[in-house]
């Protein structure tokens, strides 16, 4: 089955440590993008990428860096400079004008 | 600039009762429209889309929404509310007249809905 896979489901920072936060997607989309979640704040847009080896900042970029090297792959770093990073990470994918379609998620906590 | 309000936090309704969560939203030109439903440590699912045509979309698991273009509004209604429609609710919005890269989508802040048995 095609979809998007986030991991790892559960991810503890300690202070000053870098993080990385994987998201794989085998449904040949195109465009992918990077969610943050706070209650009651709805996602907001940190990273996109519409094509390898391309990205653009979203709103609210500072204190993460994306790559993408691969079609297929947008692993998202959360750095040190990031001071509040506890959160829900929501990556998705897309093509065309179809609605971007979702993985389940990383929750990430500070130790 | 879009945006999208949601402007319920919660809404409670009895099972078996008609469910509607409202939204609206703001664009320049014409809103390419989304609702999705997340249940809890998951991510999001979509439901259905309004791009064009029909003012009343249909989508999936009963739910449909109807577009109101002089309310600048896409509510969401299901007839008759399941438990299992217990979740957390997200309108979207694209601005079609924005030639912006990446089709990027502004969410609202979300509504939870509660069906009580």
């Amino acid at each position: 089955d095609g979809g998007i896979t986030q991991s790892p489901k559960y991810l503890f920072r300690k202070e000053g440590q870098n993080v990385t936060l994987s998201c794989e997607q085998n449904l040949n989309h195109d465009a992918m993008y990077w969610y943050r979640q706070d209650p009651g704040q709805g996602l907001r847009l940190i990273y996109y990428s519409q094509i390898v080896n391309d990205f653009q900042k979203g709103d609210i970029a500072e204190g993460y860096s994306v790559s993408r090297e691969k079609k297929e792959s947008f692993p998202l770093t959360v750095t040190s400079a990031q001071k509040n990073p506890t959160a829900f990470y929501l990556c998705a994918s897309r093509i065309g004008n179809q609605p971007q379609h979702f993985g389940d998620g990383t929750r990430l906590s500070i130790l | 600039a879009q945006s999208v309000a949601q402007p319920e936090d919660q809404v409670n309704v009895a099972e078996g009762n008609p469910l509607t969560v409202k939204c609206t939203y703001s664009v320049s030109g014409n809103p390419y429209l989304f609702w999705y439903v997340q249940y809890p440590n998951r991510g999001l699912q979509f439901l259905l889309k309004y791009i064009t045509g029909d003012n009343l979309v249909k989508g999936s698991y009963g739910f449909e929404a109807e577009f109101n273009k002089s309310q600048t509004s896409f509510h969401l209604k299901k007839p008759s509310a399941l438990v299992s429609d217990s979740a957390l609710y997200f309108c979207a919005v694209r601005d079609l007249m924005i030639k912006a890269a990446g089709n990027k989508l502004t969410f609202g802040g979300g509504t939870r809905v509660l069906v009580k048995p």
